[in-house]
């Protein structure tokens, strides 16, 4: 199965950029980028999705390395709200269906 | 509009027996998974529905099964319950085919006892 690798955890200042990097060395073709962030006792948060170009969005931008090995999510200042972890998953399909294979999660600390 | 609504948001069982749960996806939304969380193994895929079809399932014993109604709301049933079920289960939906966001209820926390 494709897999990811990320840190397990990540310190940032408030009001500050933050980039989180994920390693995605067995991705195929067709498998979609995800990133989802989650807070304790909650279900995790879309935050941002691509295949091949990076995207923007109002949370954050995605960097989408040339050879799709790797992917950056960046948020472009940091808050206080934003600690939580973070997941960067391929979507990936399986037989008739797609499914989200989730790595580890960084968890990202913010410092006000 | 409303999210992913799942029930009932924490539930305790007893070794043997069983439980079913249940996810109300998005409106409009045809695709519903099925996600397990635990300190231990992190979130693992339990299967995915649309349209009323098992389309892939992950590496779940049989005792645990799902199905999805014509209106998308989608169970799951989890028989002969162990120690080792106890875990955060998790629903996502998502409209239609790859390549979409997915939108996770807020799970429903199972101990098992």
């Amino acid at each position: 199965d494709a897999k990811t690798t990320q840190p397990n955890s990540m310190e940032s200042n408030e009001e500050e950029p933050v980039h989180l990097p994920c390693n995605h060395s067995t991705i195929s073709g067709t498998d979609y980028i995800h990133w989802y962030r989650q807070l304790p006792s909650q279900g995790p948060e879309y935050v941002i999705h691509g295949l091949t170009s990076n995207v923007n969005n109002r949370m954050a931008s995605l960097a989408i390395a040339e050879d799709r090995k790797s992917s950056t999510l960046i948020l472009h200042r940091a808050t206080l709200r934003d600690a939580a972890v973070y997941y960067c998953i391929l979507e990936i399909s399986v037989g008739a269906g797609n499914m989200l294979t989730f790595g580890g999660g960084t968890r990202l600390m913010v410092k006000p | 509009k409303a999210g992913v609504t799942q029930t009932p948001r924490y539930l305790i069982k007893t070794r043997g027996q069983q439980v079913t749960l249940s996810c109300s996806p998005i409106s409009g939304h045809r695709s519903v998974s099925w996600y397990q969380q635990t300190p231990g193994q992190g979130l693992q895929f339990l299967f995915e529905y649309f349209s009323e079809t098992q389309r892939n399932k992950g590496n779940f014993p049989g005792r645990f099964s799902g199905r999805q109604f014509s209106n998308s709301r989608s169970e799951m049933n989890v028989s002969t319950l162990e120690l080792g079920d106890s875990a955060l289960y998790l629903c996502a939906s998502s409209p239609w085919d790859r390549g979409h966001g997915y939108t996770f209820g807020s799970g429903t926390r199972l101990t098992v006892v």
